[in-house]
């Protein structure tokens, strides 16, 4: 089975500024990596998949990097509406599973 | 515009049953794979099952192996999770979610429902 690890588990940022968000996988998903942005009360977002292929309608704010275990989501001038938590998702094993990390949340600093 | 509504959440002793439908509509239903994933409360997202464009696959995470069954009906242009023998542990809610990815690639999902919520508790 393979385990999704994010880091850090809270990131406080302020608008404008860059955030860097963290994900390991405990072994290599090669690039079958996917970030989601849930809001409270709302359903996910996926944002990028294959590791840094952004999903219709992201903004270019949102870029991913990173294959085998270690992936990074950044976004590079947080918006108001970028406050909420991310979820790193993988789906390279066979038989199909998609494990999901724990989240980042991203608060105001 | 991907429409996904589930229903059939509601409060269940454990050990009890109970059906989640989701109807579908926006889309061509029967060119994707479709996905159930859970969200108990104060936890992350959990992934629990995926049904192919067809019905003839279908796979579980551990956790609901052997207790719930996914199934759709394509003429309906909906989706469905049978749940069996329920645990406190499976109070989430529910969310019905469509396969980026037209045909038989397995994808992550890239439309989701709002939810229906499960509750298992005596």
């Amino acid at each position: 089975e393979i385990v999704m690890t994010q880091s850090p588990g809270t990131l406080s940022v302020s608008p404008g500024e860059r955030a860097t968000l963290s994900c390991r996988a405990s072994q290599s998903v090669r690039s079958n990596l996917a970030w989601y942005q849930q809001k409270p009360g709302q359903a996910p977002r996926l944002l990028i998949y294959g590791a840094s292929t952004r999903a219709t309608g992201i903004p270019a704010r949102f870029s991913g990097s990173g294959s085998g275990t270690e992936f990074t989501l950044t976004i590079s001038s947080l918006q108001s509406e970028d406050f909420a938590v991310y979820y790193c998702q993988q789906y390279n094993n066979w038989p199909p599973s998609f494990t999901f990390g724990p989240g980042t949340k991203v608060d105001i600093k | 515009e991907v429409q996904l509504v589930e229903s059939g959440g509601v409060v269940v002793q454990p050990g009890g049953s109970l059906r989640l439908s989701c109807a579908a509509s926006g889309f061509i239903f029967d060119d994707y794979t479709m996905h159930w994933v859970r969200r108990a409360p104060g936890k992350g997202l959990e992934w629990v099952s995926l049904i192919s464009w067809d019905g003839g696959s279908t796979y579980y995470a551990d956790s609901v192996k052997g207790r719930f069954t996914i199934s759709r009906d394509n003429s309906k242009s909906s989706l469905y999770l049978q749940m069996n023998s329920l645990r406190t542990e499976d109070t989430a809610l529910y969310y019905c979610a469509k396969d980026l990815t037209e045909g038989g690639a397995y994808s992550p999902p890239d439309s989701w429902g709002q939810g229906t919520l499960v509750t298992v508790s005596s």
